[in-house]
C-alpha cells in the first residue's frame, strides 16, 4: 500500500492558524474514522497529537484539532506557537497495516 | 507513567542478522497490542510490525515480510524484533510503540520509545 498524502510543507506566524490535510483512499482513511495525527520535534520519538479522527489525549492542547471529509483528513493548529514548529504525520488503520503519511514540516515564521 | 526502552540496534554487516528488544513498565504490558515502527535517516515513520496482546494475531511491513519476525514474553514485559537478512534499506531508527487497544492492525499507538538505530552496511 502506498503512503498516505501530506504536503510536504507549510507555515504560518505566531497566533496565526494552519492546516495540514492528510489523503488516502476508501480502503484506509475514507474507510474507517481511525485517522491519528503524531508530532515529532527533531531527534525526539512522535508524539500523539489526535486519535480516531478528531479525539485529543489528555494533556494536549485544545489548540489541535482534527477533522475527515471522504479521504481526506485534517488537522488544524490554532492560536500557532513557537514550540508547535516540528514535523507532524498522520497515520489510519486499514484492515492489514497501519499506514503512515509522508510528513509534514510545520514552520512557525 | 509508560516508558519503553528499546535496545539492540547497532553495525552490521548485509545479510545478517540483529534482535532487537523493547522494556515496557508503567501499564499492564499484556492488555495491549504492541508495535514496531521505523525511520530511515531524514525520512518519515513506516510501520513495521505488531502483535496482539496473547501473540494470537501479527502483521508485518510488506517490506520485511519473511525476513522480520515479531515475539514478545507478557511475563516479562518485553517486545521483540527478530532481524534476519538485512539490508541497507533497513537502516532506521526503530521505535517500539503501545497500540492503544489489544489487536492488530493499530489504529493508535499512543505511546513511543526512544528509538534504536539499526546501521546496515558493509
Amino acid at each position: 500500500q502506498s503512503a498516505l498524502t501530506q504536503p510536504a510543507s507549510v507555515s504560518g506566524s505566531p497566533g496565526q492558524s494552519i492546516t495540514i490535510s492528510c489523503t488516502g483512499t476508501s480502503s484506509d482513511v475514507g474507510g474507517y474514522n481511525y485517522v491519528s495525527w503524531y508530532q515529532q520535534h527533531p531527534g525526539k520519538a512522535p508524539k500523539l497529537m489526535i486519535y480516531e479522527v478528531s479525539n485529543r489525549p489528555s494533556g494536549v492542547s485544545n489548540r489541535f484539532s482534527g477533522s475527515k471529509s471522504g479521504n481526506t483528513a485534517s488537522l488544524t493548529i490554532s492560536g500557532l506557537q513557537a514550540e508547535d514548529e516540528a514535523d507532524y504525520y498522520c497515520s489510519s488503520y486499514t484492515s492489514s497495516s497501519t499506514l503512515f503519511g509522508g510528513g509534514t514540516k510545520l514552520t512557525v515564521l | 507513567e509508560v516508558q519503553l526502552v528499546e535496545s539492540g540496534g547497532g553495525l552490521v554487516q548485509p545479510g545478517r542478522s540483529l534482535r532487537l528488544s523493547c522494556a515496557a513498565s508503567g501499564f499492564t504490558f499484556d492488555d495491549y497490542a504492541m508495535h514496531w515502527v521505523r525511520q530511515a535517516p531524514g525520512k518519515g515513520l513506516e510501520w513495521v510490525s505488531g502483535i496482539s496482546w496473547n501473540s494470537g494475531s501479527i502483521g508485518y511491513a510488506d517490506s520485511v515480510k519473511g525476513r522480520f519476525t515479531i515475539s514478545r514474553d507478557n511475563a516479562k514485559n518485553s517486545l521483540y524484533l527478530q532481524m534476519n537478512s538485512l539490508r541497507a534499506e533497513d537502516t532506521a531508527l526503530y521505535y517500539c510503540a503501545k497500540g492503544q487497544t489489544l489487536v492488530v492492525p493499530a489504529a493508535t499507538l499512543d505511546y513511543w520509545g526512544q528509538g534504536t538505530l539499526v546501521t546496515v552496511s558493509s
